[in-house]
């Protein structure tokens, strides 16, 4: 099946901070979203995103399809956008069946 | 609060138990998911319903068994489960399989099995 690796694994950051989240994946895609967990288990869809780039507040995204990776930017973080950081990716050969990453664990100090 | 409700929040059960877990949505979705999520991982796929077909992820034992009674529901039936099975159990759904929709998660249902 599709190959999904996210890095990095861990990051800290000091409030006011900006970030930069990767996500590689290993086949072409019909669709990828980025997802936030907080502490209490709610997933939180940030962005879907198959290609192109979009931006929402503080934060914006980027996929570039043709390279089989997307990045999540987080501009002036804060302490309420701890939590961990899921990229899910559905591929071609599999639709509607989204595989996620290991995630990225945020966390930001005040 | 979101779009997607799931029942129960919380849930313990015996190895010899019969149990259901309920998810709905009411915002006209078409498809509908499980998903398992053990601590510090991410979730895993078990089962998806879309226009009224089920594929299952071959790998989830038979002892959970999903049933959508109609378009806004998904129940996911658990019997003889095993301590391992012990996970948040997050439903999602999205307006259609295959395109290019994003996904409205719940906010899960944290199963002890013991």
């Amino acid at each position: 099946g599709i190959q999904v690796e996210q890095s990095p694994p861990d990051l800290i950051l000091q409030e006011g901070a900006n970030s930069t989240l990767r996500c590689n994946f290993s086949d072409s895609v019909n669709n990828l979203q980025w997802f936030h967990q907080n502490p209490w288990g709610q997933l939180i869809n940030l962005f879907y995103i198959p290609s192109g780039t979009k931006q929402n507040g503080r934060l914006s995204a980027t996929t570039v399809a043709t390279e089989r990776y997307s990045l999540l930017y987080i501009s002036s973080s804060q302490t309420t956008d701890s939590g961990v950081y899921f990229c899910a990716v559905e591929p071609y050969t599999n639709a509607g069946k989204s595989t996620f990453g290991d995630g990225t664990t945020l966390t930001v100090k005040p | 609060d979101t779009e997607v409700t799931q029942t129960p929040k919380h849930l313990v059960m015996g190895m010899t138990n019969k149990k259901s877990l309920k998810c709905e949505q009411h915002m006209g979705h078409r498809a509908m998911y499980w998903y398992k999520q053990k601590a510090k991982k991410p979730p895993e796929l078990m089962f998806v319903y879309s226009y009224e077909k089920l594929s299952i992820n071959e790998s989830v034992p038979s002892r959970f068994s999903p049933e959508c009674p109609n378009s806004s529901l998904l129940n996911l039936h658990l019997h003889a489960l095993q301590p391992e099975d012990s996970a948040l159990y997050l439903c999602a759904s999205s307006q259609a399989e295959g395109q290019t929709y994003g996904y409205t998660f719940g906010s899960g249902t944290r199963l002890t099995v013991v």
